[in-house]
């Protein structure tokens, strides 16, 4: 079945890193997402990841995938107030329409 | 190109009455997405187009959802008979649809208030 699992909510204190863990259960996943939301705002596309690749860096972001065990997860190095938002990751099927699955969004505070 | 872009960027609106929003993709982009956003959730998918074809509806989308994108540009979401449970933000995305450029990017959203 098509399910995405994150946790609801991580604290960090500013300069800190923060590390927002995701699961995913359809193998066939072809690309994985992270999307960053602000409160009234739509979704900013942070990075992704291409489902054959165990690792992806861009500046302060990096994306770690375990596809064995179908685990995804986002470290954000120095977090700062500006990085408070709910994070969402999402898988993009195997199939061709390139719909988008998503999780429940965690909430990440960063304290100053 | 600023990117994708929503109206209205919110609507309130009697139990009963329909309303339309509109999204205007990225020029380029062949793909459009609609979703659905209700608090605290995650976006949920309701429908897909390739160019000017819905190639797929999420049985989400009821009878009373109706969505079109004739030219194969901008798109339309209409609700008829809206229900308060309706109330949600409605948000569009596009892609080029390829491999070589698999992101998807949203728009700002339609916030959705039935009372």
């Amino acid at each position: 079945g098509e399910d995405v699992e994150q946790s609801l909510f991580l604290s960090v204190r500013e300069g800190d890193s923060s590390v927002i863990n995701c699961t995913y259960t359809d193998s066939s996943s072809t690309y994985l997402y992270w999307y960053k939301q602000e409160p009234g705002a739509g979704l900013q596309l942070l990075t992704y990841i291409f489902s054959n690749m165990d690792m992806k860096q861009d500046q302060r972001l990096t994306v770690l995938l375990n596809k064995k065990d179908k685990h995804l997860s986002l470290r954000i190095a120095d977090t700062q107030t500006g990085d408070s938002a709910i994070y969402f990751c999402a898988e993009r099927l195997g199939s061709n329409t390139g719909k988008l699955i998503f999780g429940q969004g965690t909430t990440l505070q960063v304290k100053p | 190109d600023t990117g994708v872009s929503q109206d209205p960027r919110h609507k309130i609106t009697k139990r009963g009455q329909n309303v339309t929003f509109r999204c205007d993709p990225i020029s380029e982009h062949n793909r459009l997405y609609w979703y659905r956003q209700t608090l605290g959730q995650g976006p949920e998918f309701l429908t897909y187009f390739q160019n000017e074809a819905q190639l797929e509806k999420s049985r989400l989308l009821s009878d009373r959802f109706s969505a079109e994108r004739p030219k194969g540009s901008f798109s339309t979401l209409e609700i008829q008979r809206t229900e308060q449970g309706d109330s949600a933000m409605y948000l569009c995305a596009s892609s080029l649809g390829s491999h070589a450029n698999p992101e998807a990017f949203f728009g700002q959203g339609t916030r959705l208030t039935v009372v």
